[in-house]
């Protein structure tokens, strides 16, 4: 089962910021949270992740809470092609196997 | 940047019959995940392999198998096909010694079965 809870759906302005939220309460000290997006059928699309630290690249920011129970990914200025299912996933390291389990995810619709 | 490229996009088969799925991972890369994902579903993790060998098993039917070679490709064997195995099939392929190992996805092949 999914290790993640999100909202099943969310609003965006176009160009305003995206904050997509996660609850992950039972995350383990070596399991790291990824953050992937999924457009209409394509190939889930890897966008960010963490283990502790807030991470930022060039697609969005990550902010892990200092307890490491939820986070938040943002995206600064969303636009009409953000619109997607966004997943957040806890993922153990490598050395365990490392299989992605996909939960529900938040539909991101971004509207003019 | 190479990415994960599979083959076909697109399959329709009869019940019954059999479909070999390929996915070529992107350069270097050392681990590849097979995931399936009906229609209105989320992906689900079937299989993986790592150095040519299984690494982890997930919900994969008995008459689905899988390996990976020697060239780091894989291929994904579905035999006795029923209309419930239509779904997207996806490959992702990692760097196992990168640290994170983080899984890039390909386009996914879409399989009909009539």
């Amino acid at each position: 089962d999914a290790k993640t809870t999100q909202p099943p759906s969310m609003d965006c302005a176009e160009g305003r910021a995206a904050n997509l939220p996660c609850n992950h309460s039972t995350i383990s000290g070596n399991e790291y949270v990824y953050w992937y997006r999924q457009i209409h059928s394509q190939g889930p699309q890897y966008i960010i992740h963490g283990l502790k630290n807030n991470e930022t690249n060039e697609m969005a920011s990550l902010i892990i809470t200092e307890d490491r129970k939820s986070s938040t990914l943002i995206l600064p200025h969303a636009t009409l092609r953000d619109t997607a299912v966004y997943y957040c996933i806890v993922r153990s390291t490598y050395n365990q196997g490392g299989k992605l389990i996909f939960g529900q995810g938040t539909e991101l619709s971004v509207k003019p | 940047a190479a990415g994960v490229i599979q083959s076909p996009r697109h399959l329709i088969k009869e019940k019954r019959e059999t479909a070999t799925l390929k996915c070529y991972p992107i350069p270097r890369h050392d681990t590849v995940y097979w995931y399936q994902q009906g229609p209105g579903q989320d992906p689900q993790f079937l299989i993986s392999f790592y150095e040519k060998m299984q690494s982890d098993k997930g919900s994969i039917p008995d008459r689905f198998s899988a390996q990976q070679f020697s060239d780091y490709h894989s291929e994904l064997n579905m035999s006795s096909l029923e209309l419930g195995d239509s779904a997207l099939y996806f490959c992702a392929s990692s760097l196992r010694t990168s640290g994170a190992d983080t899984q890039y996805f390909g386009p996914g092949t879409r399989l009909t079965v009539l």
